[in-house]
């Protein structure tokens, strides 16, 4: 799973609670990928940070999605409030080499 | 819109079989060509990547690129049960400006012994 560590792996909650997302890269990399796939949507970028600093938040679908990298080893999602539209797997993925990327294990979200 | 088009399947092929599957892409700036397999409740797996037009071996994979088509397709020769997965192709966003990938909404391979 591409070095990252994802956690929590599943989470259910209910709708109109936040959520936080974590994804932690084994050695550290300073630029990385969040990603949401559903089976309406497929797989769709939500973020991607580069030196830590968010350079394309063009697929955080509204102002209840933020996402920060505060070092090379940690990046969060939090989803405030959620709803249930919100239910997906929620990957991060690290880039490398020429152009690609690697994912991370996921976390699957589940909002009632 | 850029888009990467897959048909969704099922592909069916039987075990030793030669499976077939195909992308289509918009962007004809895009320079990398990714394939990545999806089990079922998995993260997608990188397993081949292609930048220039023609093919690509790697063991019973084969990854080919037409640029001029817009097209990447990729053949797995000797099916295995195991290759039962879904496959997403990914195709580069050339001005993106940094390696934003569009993926595909992926094909459905099932090997049936």
């Amino acid at each position: 799973d591409a070095g990252v560590i994802q956690s929590p792996r599943h989470e259910v909650t209910e709708m109109g609670q936040e959520v936080t997302l974590r994804c932690k890269p084994i050695s550290g990399h300073n630029s990385l990928f969040w990603y949401r796939q559903t089976m309406m949507r497929g797989l769709e970028l939500l973020i991607y940070f580069n030196n830590n600093v968010p350079i394309d938040d063009s697929g955080m679908p509204e102002d209840r999605f933020s996402a920060k990298m505060p070092n090379a080893s940690f990046s969060t999602l939090k989803i405030q409030p959620s709803e249930p539209r919100d239910s997906a797997v929620y990957f991060c993925a690290l880039p490398s080499g020429e152009n690609e990327q690697f994912f991370g294990p996921g976390t699957r979200l589940t909002v009632l | 819109q850029k888009e990467v088009e897959q048909n969704s399947g099922p592909l069916s092929v039987p075990e030793g079989a030669i499976a077939s599957l195909n992308c289509t892409y918009s962007d004809r700036g895009s320079q990398s060509f990714f394939w990545y397999r999806q089990y079922s409740g998995k993260s997608p797996e990188l397993i081949m990547s292609i930048y220039s037009n023609g093919d690509k071996e790697d063991g019973r994979f084969t990854a080919q690129l037409n640029k001029a088509s817009q097209y990447v397709s990729l053949l797995i020769r000797d099916s295995q049960p195991s290759d039962s997965a879904t496959y997403l192709c990914a195709v580069n966003d050339a001005p993106g400006g940094y390696n934003k990938l569009i993926f595909g909404a992926g094909t459905r391979l099932a090997v049936h012994p």
